[in-house]
């Protein structure tokens, strides 16, 4: 199963808006996305295409059309700065989860 | 408050088996509780491993035949191992509790396994 395909990078400037597309989800609702800062460990952020885990901040939305999620950032803050990863579960007769190629924000 | 931490040796041999542990505190192995093992090479994207829960397991088709995922009640652990490495193995490993359902709730640290003679 190919990964699923993500921008290698997308970049604003604070306070700005932008979007993180994931091409190749699944038709179910079973998209999440996380937070990797450099040296960390992943961290959750949007779960069941468009819940927040207690704690994250309201502005990271999640939405979804067709095969494509999709991850916005809303008043880009320097600590957004980070890469982001999808993740959808394919489903089928074999359970198999498969991630996103992954995107580097960088905050102008 | 869930946490996990990974151990096991941060060097193996080609060929060797790669064995790491994931101690658990804070959840418990009840059911319904998913447990997964993840990795990272050196600079590049995430790649899921496998899962164990009380009743069985899933892996990753591609690792399936070299990979075996345990759980340990007693102990409050479960662990990963994969045999036949090579340096294409090399990466952090994560555990990770599941969420419900299908995602990853929680993380461990990593740790970093390099596979080299």
């Amino acid at each position: 199963q190919s990964a699923l395909t993500q921008p290698a990078s997308v970049s604003g400037s604070p306070g700005q808006s932008i979007t993180i597309s994931c091409i190749g989800t699944s038709r179910d609702n079973l998209v999440s996305w996380y937070q990797q800062h450099p040296g960390e460990a992943p961290k959750l952020i949007i779960y069941e295409v468009v819940k927040r885990p207690s704690g994250v901040s309201h502005r990271f939305s999640g939405s979804k059309s067709g095969n494509t999620a999709s991850l916005t950032i809303s008043g880009l803050q320097a600590e957004d700065e980070a890469d982001y990863y999808c993740c959808s579960n394919v489903g089928g007769p074999v359970i198999l989860y498969v991630f996103g190629t992954g995107t580097t924000v960088t905050v102008l | 408050q869930v946490q996990l931490q990974e151990s096991g040796p941060g060097l193996v041999k080609p060929s060797g088996t790669l064995s790491l542990t994931c101690a658990v505190s804070g959840a418990s192995f009840s059911s319904g509780t998913w447990w997964t093992w993840i990795r990272q090479p050196p600079g590049k994207g995430l790649e899921w491993i496998g899962e164990i829960y009380l009743s069985g397991s899933n892996y990753n088709p591609s690792l399936k035949s070299r990979l075996t995922i345990s759980m340990d009640k007693s102990n409050n652990q479960f662990s990963l191992s994969l045999t036949s490495v090579t340096a294409a193995d090399t990466a952090v490993y994560y555990c990770a509790k599941n969420g419900v359902p299908w995602y990853f709730e929680y993380w461990g640290q990593g740790i970093l396994v390099t596979v080299s003679s």
